[in-house]
This record gives C-alpha cells, sequence and structure tokens, in this order.
C-alpha cells in the first residue's frame, strides 16, 4: 500500500520549452505532496510543498514561477517547469506521507534533461 | 551545524557482514525517523519507520533510536550485494505534512 506514481520517468526537452511532471497517490489521499530536487551524489533538496485545494509553499531560493505546482485533487499534484534552461536539468522526486503510522513514500522520479 | 549528520562513506563491505549506518540530529523535536534506500536514479524507498525510542526489526533490518543521545541507526545483517545503493536517514517533527530533514546519505558497497 501507499504508493506513489509519478510519470514521466524521464524527459528531454528543448532549451524554452514547459515540462509537466505528474504524481498521484495510488491509494491514499494525499492532502500534501513535497515535491524535491536531487543532483548527483547529493541529498534531496526540498524545493516546495503542496497542499490540496491551496497555494504551494517555495522554499527559500526556489522559483515559483519557473516551478509551478498545482496540487488541484486528493490524488493528484502536478510540477511544471517552465521555459526550461539546461541547468534545470535534475532528478526530481515526489512524496507524500500517507498517514499515521506510516513513514513518506516516495514518486520514483523523474529525470529532465533540457538540451 | 546540519540538523541531521550523516557520514557519507563510501562503505565498503564484503557479502554477509553486518552493516551499521548511523545519523546524529540537533533538533529535540524530531519524533518520527525514518531510513531509506535509494539506487540510483530511483526514487527512495522507505526501509524503515520508528516513532519512539528502543528498536525495530523487520527481516534482516534494524532501526534503532535513542532520544536521549539523539542518535539512529540503521543495522543490515547478512549485508548482499543487492544491497549497494545509498542510505539516506530522515526525520520529521509531524508525522502528517511535517517537512523531512535527510542526512546527507551514506553510499554502500557490499562486495560478493
Amino acid at each position: 500500500g501507499a504508493v506513489v506514481s509519478q510519470h514521466p520517468s524521464w524527459v528531454i526537452c528543448k532549451s524554452g520549452t514547459s515540462v509537466k511532471i505528474e504524481c498521484r497517490s495510488l491509494d491514499f489521499q494525499a492532502t500534501t505532496m513535497f515535491w524535491y530536487r536531487q543532483f548527483p551524489k547529493q541529498s534531496l533538496m526540498l524545493m516546495a510543498t503542496s497542499n490540496e485545494g491551496s497555494k504551494a509553499t517555495y522554499e527559500q531560493g526556489v522559483e515559483k514561477d519557473k516551478f509551478l505546482i498545482n496540487h488541484a485533487s486528493l490524488t493528484l499534484s502536478t510540477l511544471t517547469v517552465t521555459s526550461a534552461h539546461p541547468e534545470d536539468s535534475s532528478f526530481y522526486i515526489c512524496s507524500a506521507p500517507p498517514g499515521t503510522g506510516y513513514g513518506y513514500t516516495f514518486g520514483s522520479g523523474t529525470r529532465l534533461t533540457v538540451v | 551545524q546540519k540538523e541531521v549528520e550523516q557520514d557519507p562513506g563510501p562503505l565498503s563491505v564484503p557479502e554477509g557482514a553486518i552493516v551499521s549506518l548511523n545519523c546524529t540530529y540537533s533538533n529535540s523535536a524530531f519524533q518520527y525517523f525514518m531510513w531509506y534506500r535509494q539506487y540510483s536514479r530511483k526514487g527512495p524507498e522507505l526501509l524503515m519507520y520508528t516513532y519512539s525510542s528502543g528498536n525495530k526489526e523487520d527481516g534482516r533490518f534494524t532501526a534503532q533510536v535513542d532520544k536521549s543521545s539523539k542518535y539512529i541507526s540503521l543495522f543490515i545483517r547478512d549485508s548482499q550485494p543487492s544491497d549497494s545503493a545509498t542510505y539516506l536517514c530522515a526525520m520529521t517533527i509531524y508525522n502528517q505534512g511535517g517537512k523531512l530533514i535527510f542526512g546527507q546519505g551514506t553510499e554502500l558497497s557490499v562486495k560478493p
């Protein structure tokens, strides 16, 4: 149980285009979704926290207009990287707490390459 | 000083060895503790979740929490090459919606 499905697994896009990453909670309702970015050989860096039906909270230094987060339902949260540039290339991962008594569940990650 | 400290390794052990991974933390408000295993280019996989001091066992894995010392450990018995991965400790104050604070991750290699 407590599965978060993340798509796509990997994506290559041209510089200046936008890319949408989806995370769906399959067997629980995700009131909160966390979005992370991870560089090679480094730990996860929290980008933003999204709550269903409200605006996301972004960590210091994360551009709100570049990384658009939408959490319109209890089972779906999306991250859109707008006007992507090569420096946005990274591994993006979502995570949600499934409920009391359970550890947080992570998606399988999305490898974004901007060329 | 980081809130959570974890030796990044790398740690190399022979197959069958007992592996000990550790994290220390500075915030006594942390109540929920997790260990994750992350293979290259994959999302972290939850191994253990605890919320009290003491030991918790699941198969070859044992998680240990000592809140008085602000120290948590993960032990892997009879380690296998398939255990080769990066292990991340994580902790949070609030289980529902609280931010996870991660250690740096320890890279483990189990040699056949």
